[in-house]
């Protein structure tokens, strides 16, 4: 069946440091990898995704590549901000998408000013 | 544009006791999910729908019911609260036609407590 694995937090950073987010997944066939971000006491959020090998996500200065070879799709940002705070979810979707997506366990990210 | 809506927002349940959440959404998807999500579990799929009539079974379904009677709307049922149905449940939308590259629409979660 499908998975994700992704590091658990909480990740503590300074503001303007460098973030990474490490997700890897199993799945059946060639699934479509995203990553959702929730604010406190909010729903969860769209941030990027990907829908095959090699491509790259982007959005408000994040970013992630599907690696199809090490089955990775990690996040990355090159300055965090405070307002960055929030747990990150990453998650995949395969097949015919009908029975939805796989999350990941999430990441507190906490940043620091 | 409303998106997806979840009502109610907070409830506090008796064990034993029933009750029905709701999730409303406006963007005419065709596929309806619930999940339930707790400290260190992440997200886990109840059950979903791939359209009108018909409901199936997700990742942890059991001590649930669901009905979509009707497009828009897709309910979720406890008929008798048990405390480790204490969570927060957030309803989800997507397209059916965008398969699995398809998003899904997340509402703003009820956080159940059940004492």
């Amino acid at each position: 069946g499908n998975s994700v694995t992704q590091m658990e937090g909480p990740v503590t950073l300074s503001e303007e440091a460098f973030l990474t987010i490490n997700c890897t997944y199993t799945a059946t066939g060639y699934p479509s990898l995203f990553w959702y971000v929730q604010y406190p006491g909010e729903g969860l959020q769209l941030l990027l995704k990907a829908t095959k090998a090699d491509d790259k996500g982007s959005n408000k200065g994040f970013e992630a590549t599907y690696r199809k070879e090490t089955t990775s799709f990690h996040l990355e940002k090159g300055s965090v901000q405070v307002s960055d705070s929030a747990v990150y979810f990453c998650a995949l979707r395969s097949g015919g998408g009908a029975d939805g997506l796989t999350f990941g366990k999430g990441t507190h990210l906490i940043i620091q000013p | 544009n409303a998106g997806v809506t979840q009502t109610p927002k907070f409830r506090v349940l008796k064990t034993g006791q029933s009750m029905t959440l709701l999730c409303a959404q406006d963007m005419n998807h065709e596929y309806m999910y619930w999940y339930r999500q707790d400290p260190g579990m992440g997200l886990r799929l109840i059950h979903y729908s791939v359209g009108e009539g018909t409901t199936a079974k997700g990742e942890v379904p059991d001590g649930y019911n669901v009905s979509r009677l009707k497009k828009q709307n897709f309910l979720l049922g406890l008929e008798s609260a048990a405390p480790s149905q204490t969570s927060v449940y957030f309803c989800a939308s997507s397209y059916s036609k965008a398969g699995w590259t398809a998003e899904a629409f997340f509402g703003q979660g009820t956080r159940l407590t059940v004492v």
